[in-house]
């Protein structure tokens, strides 16, 4: 089966700009998450969606950061605007229902400068 | 809350050495527990896990994991590495609370295996 799909593979901004991230989970995983991965650290959970709705984003920082995954498929992650603490890699991540297994994408690694 | 942590950030071994990567974690209830590996240029994948049952788990590539309750660890053990572990490596916990799954991360231990 295709993995999870992710695009861009890598971004450059600078501060102020905004950007937006997107994700393709393998297929019937209902469940999507999205993570942020600073240089030197472990993924951090920003957001995690259970078909098209919100389960936890209890970590997104909402004064600038967006999800969405409207159809329960695709999602995407917006940046607006972003600041220069917001260089990581963005790493989106899907599980089937019922199983505790996560599968990850290649993440997008995002440099503002 | 639960959290992870991991005591060794880099760690550098010779071709053939032993390996054992150090992993605790806090948490108050049932956990499952994750070594993911993140090798150079590629993405997250999972190298074994703990549901429940025998401690003592065995995941890809020769690598096995023991899961101890009373000290809340989960330590990566390989008897001899090679080369191509050269990586970083994660170990993860879910804690288990209804229906929610929300995976804590350690820091990572980058192993550099040389020839």
């Amino acid at each position: 089966e295709a993995g999870v799909a992710q695009s861009p593979r890598y971004k450059i901004i600078e501060k102020r700009q905004s950007v937006a991230f997107w994700c393709n989970p393998i297929s019937g995983h209902a469940t999507l998450y999205w993570y942020q991965q600073i240089l030197g650290q472990g993924p951090k959970l920003l957001i995690q969606f259970q078909n098209n709705g919100v389960v936890d984003d209890s970590q997104l920082p909402k004064d600038r950061f967006s999800a969405e995954r409207l159809k329960g498929v695709d999602s995407t992650l917006k940046i607006q605007p972003a600041k220069l603490e917001d260089s990581a890699v963005y790493l989106c991540a899907s599980r089937r229902q019922g199983v505790y297994e996560q599968y990850f994408g290649p993440g997008t690694r995002l440099t503002v400068t | 809350a639960q959290s992870v942590s991991q005591h060794n950030h880099h760690v550098i071994l010779s071709e053939a050495a032993s390996l054992e990567l150090g992993c605790n974690y806090s948490y108050g209830g049932t956990v499952n527990l994750f070594w993911y590996v993140q090798y150079p240029g590629q993405h997250l994948q999972l190298l074994l896990k703990y549901f429940s049952g025998d401690p003592l788990v065995k995941g890809i590539k020769g690598f096995e994991a023991e899961f101890i309750k009373s000290k809340f660890s989960f330590n990566l053990r390989k008897p001899s590495v090679q080369w191509s572990d050269t990586a970083e490596y994660f170990c993860a916990v879910n804690g288990l609370s209804g229906t929610a799954s929300k995976l804590t991360f350690g820091t990572g231990t980058r192993l550099q295996v040389t020839l």
